[in-house]
């Protein structure tokens, strides 16, 4: 069965110092894996996608993910925490097996101190 | 090109009262979903269309209904509300499956509170 575990419910950061948000994943298949944020009140924007390409994806504002599949990771990086990063990220994963359902994490919450 | 839409964007309801979400997409997707947030369980899905006229059931299906009679629109239902669907609810559409697995496109939520 496909699932996904973020591994930190909470990541507080100081502004300008790296981000790192863990996801482990489980998947039978080939996964898709997506990372999405959303903003206070707002609906999920895609920060970016792997679809079995590079292992490493980079995506908007300065996001990027590695999948490595010997781990069943994907974890979510910024070199450099900005305010406006504060947000809640989701991680998900699809295949093919799965009749093109996605299956979300609980999700991390990323607070930026100024 | 408006992307996913949803109405209304706020509602309370009173137990046993009923309400239909309506989701709307002009992006021609043959896939849309309907999914319910809640704190610390991400988002969990009720339904999905994979074309117009079928519909499935999702993880949490017990106590909503839905409708694909047009491509563009999928409707949510809630027959008789209960304080447990107190929930914000999300839309969201995907082109047709296939590889590589295209993302969802979501709309921007509806709150509902039911007392």
């Amino acid at each position: 069965a496909q699932s996904v575990t973020q591994l930190d419910s909470h990541v507080s950061v100081s502004e300008g110092t790296p981000v790192l948000l863990r996801c482990n994943y489980s998947s039978s298949y080939s996964p898709s894996l997506f990372w999405y944020v959303q903003h206070p009140n707002k609906g999920l924007q895609l920060l970016l996608k792997y679809t079995s390409a590079a292992t490493l994806v980079k995506g908007i504002n300065g996001f990027e993910a590695e999948f490595k599949k010997s781990e069943t990771s994907f974890h979510l990086t910024k070199p450099s925490a900005h305010m406006s990063d504060a947000a809640e990220y989701f991680c998900v994963v699809s295949d093919l097996n799965t009749g093109n359902q996605f299956y979300f994490g609980t999700g991390t919450s990323l607070t930026v101190i100024p | 090109n408006a992307g996913v839409t949803q109405t209304p964007k706020f509602r309370v309801l009173k137990t046993g009262q009923s309400m239909t979400l309506l989701c709307a997409q002009d992006m021609n997707h043959e896939y849309m979903y309907w999914y319910r947030q809640d704190p610390g369980m991400g988002l969990r899905l009720i339904h999905y269309s994979v074309g117009e006229g079928t519909t499935a059931k999702g993880e949490v299906p017990d106590g909503y209904n839905v409708s694909r009679l047009k491509k563009q629109n999928f409707l949510l239902g809630l027959e008789s509300a209960a304080p447990s669907q107190t929930s914000v609810y999300f839309c969201a559409s995907s082109y047709l499956g296939g590889l590589p697995i295209n993302e969802q496109f979501f709309g921007p939520g509806t709150r509902l509170t039911v007392l």
